[in-house]
């Protein structure tokens, strides 16, 4: 689709299992975002890519977070060990890259930890 | 810290009136904001943006002030419909960088009452 696509769309699992969450930007979009929604909150940033340069990682909250992005699309985002705060709405988005303008957002993948 | 808030997390009118959403923000460095709507269930969408050498912008039926001196931002929604019923979130930007990172407030719910 033209859109910014995430999955899964609803994960649940058991604390301290390792959980993927896939993101495809709209083709041409140089930049990558991760955010992270928790019920009835705003949109914590969590990492960004742009281009080949290093990603700012500085809002992954702990060391069990990474992501990553091949080949300047598809991104993944991996939390290991999962705990019951990692219960959220993670939302991916993409844009041209520029200073300022706007972010596309996907839908979010809801992860559930039990 | 810096930091991007709101004044009023609820919001309710009346179909047809206009609404006014407001947002504090403490960077005053910040030269670049933008107000998304969000959708339950969905992710955040671009509603209107503005840079810091303007103090007004418009759109369609929306209109977004920029207070640089209070360091307030509000979304002005003429003629509020039941479709308008969402989360608003402002975003802020401080541009110049490497990077472009919004950073987001809590939201706040607009209900719209038929």
């Amino acid at each position: 689709g033209a859109g910014v696509s995430q999955s899964p769309s609803n994960k649940v699992t058991e604390k301290g299992k390792d959980v993927e969450l896939r993101c495809d930007p709209i083709s041409g979009h140089t930049a990558l975002y991760w955010y992270r929604q928790s019920l009835g909150q705003g949109l914590e940033f969590l990492i960004y890519f742009q281009g080949n340069s290093a990603p700012d990682k500085s809002g992954l909250p702990s060391d069990r977070f990474s992501a990553e992005r091949t080949g300047g699309s598809v991104s993944t985002l991996t939390i290991q060990r999962t705990q019951q705060e990692d219960s959220a709405v993670y939302l991916c988005a993409s844009s041209l890259g520029r200073v300022t303008g706007e972010l596309f957002f996907g839908e979010g993948s809801r992860l559930t930890v039990l | 810290g810096e930091s991007v808030g709101l004044h009023l997390p609820t919001l309710s009118v009346q179909e047809g009136d206009n609404s006014i959403i407001n947002c504090a923000y403490s960077n005053s460095a910040s030269d670049y904001f933008i107000w998304y709507k969000q959708e339950s269930g969905k992710g955040p969408q671009f509603i209107i943006d503005i840079r810091s050498n303007m103090d007004k912008r418009q759109g369609q039926r929306v209109t977004v002030l920029l207070n640089k001196t209070v360091k307030h931002l509000s979304l002005q929604i003429a003629a509020t419909q039941p479709g308008d019923s969402a989360v608003y979130f402002c975003a802020e930007n401080k541009s110049g960088g490497s990077n472009y990172k919004l950073t987001f407030g809590k939201g706040t719910l607009l209900t719209v009452n038929p």
